[in-house]
């Protein structure tokens, strides 16, 4: 049973650099989300898709923030610029989409630091 | 927008003794309620639902409570476990697939 991955698990960077997570989500699950979890935190939405099409988009995801699904299958959430305070953990999740009966079903994590 | 509230942030209960863990939200348009568990460096993991349309739900030993009217739903454990121990989020959506607006969270610790 593969579950929704995420690639780096970790990852370290200087501010100011890009950096570029990957999301694989449950196979055949044409809904993706992405969210961002600070310590002491729960999850805030950032966006998601169905299928390819990026549908909803938080005010949490400034414009250095960049969402893409360009096959409807996996997706990459790069950050241009990082700052100290993107510092945090991003989820990726997926679902079916079924309108009823549906779970959203989360990924490990994907942990920035920002130095 | 929704707005989700939990409580309490900190939970310490008795192996074998139950917990409980509230949430109010905002939106009445809401329908859906998941409570997730997340352990240390991991990600969310479903425990148990709900959906307006229902009152109580169980499994288990895990009960998830709705009160519509007062826009308030709780969890219940019972004959807690060390292996329970985790921190507990409550959230609410429009509907199952939506996007959810999650609490801050509940550091449970069962002592053995």
């Amino acid at each position: 049973d593969t579950g929704v991955s995420q690639d780096p698990r970790h990852k370290i960077t200087k501010r100011g650099q890009n950096v570029t997570f990957r999301c694989d989500p449950i196979s055949e699950h044409n809904r993706l989300y992405w969210y961002r979890q600070t310590l002491g935190q729960g999850p805030e939405f950032l966006t998601y898709f169905q299928n390819e099409a990026q549908l909803e988009k938080s005010r949490l995801l400034s414009d250095r923030f960049s969402a893409e699904r360009p096959k409807g299958s996996f997706s990459t959430l790069e950050i241009q610029r990082t700052e100290q305070g993107d510092s945090a953990m991003y989820l990726c999740a997926s679902s079916s989409g079924q309108i009823s009966g549906n779970t959203i079903y989360f990924g490990e994590g994907s942990w920035l630091t920002v130095v | 927008g929704e707005n989700v509230e939990q409580h309490p942030s900190t939970l310490s209960v008795q192996e074998g003794d139950s917990a409980v863990i509230k949430c109010t939200y905002s939106d009445s348009a809401s329908n859906y309620f998941p409570w997730y568990k997340q352990e240390l460096g991991k990600g969310p993991q479903l425990i148990i639902d709900i959906r307006s349309n229902v009152g109580e739900k169980k499994d288990q030993r895990i009960a998830v409570t709705l009160n519509k009217t007062a826009k308030h739903f709780s969890l219940h454990i019972t004959e807690t476990q060390p292996e329970d121990s985790a921190v507990y989020f409550c959230a609410a959506s429009t509907g199952p697939a939506r996007q959810l607006t999650f609490g801050s969270g509940t550091q449970l610790t069962v002592l053995p």
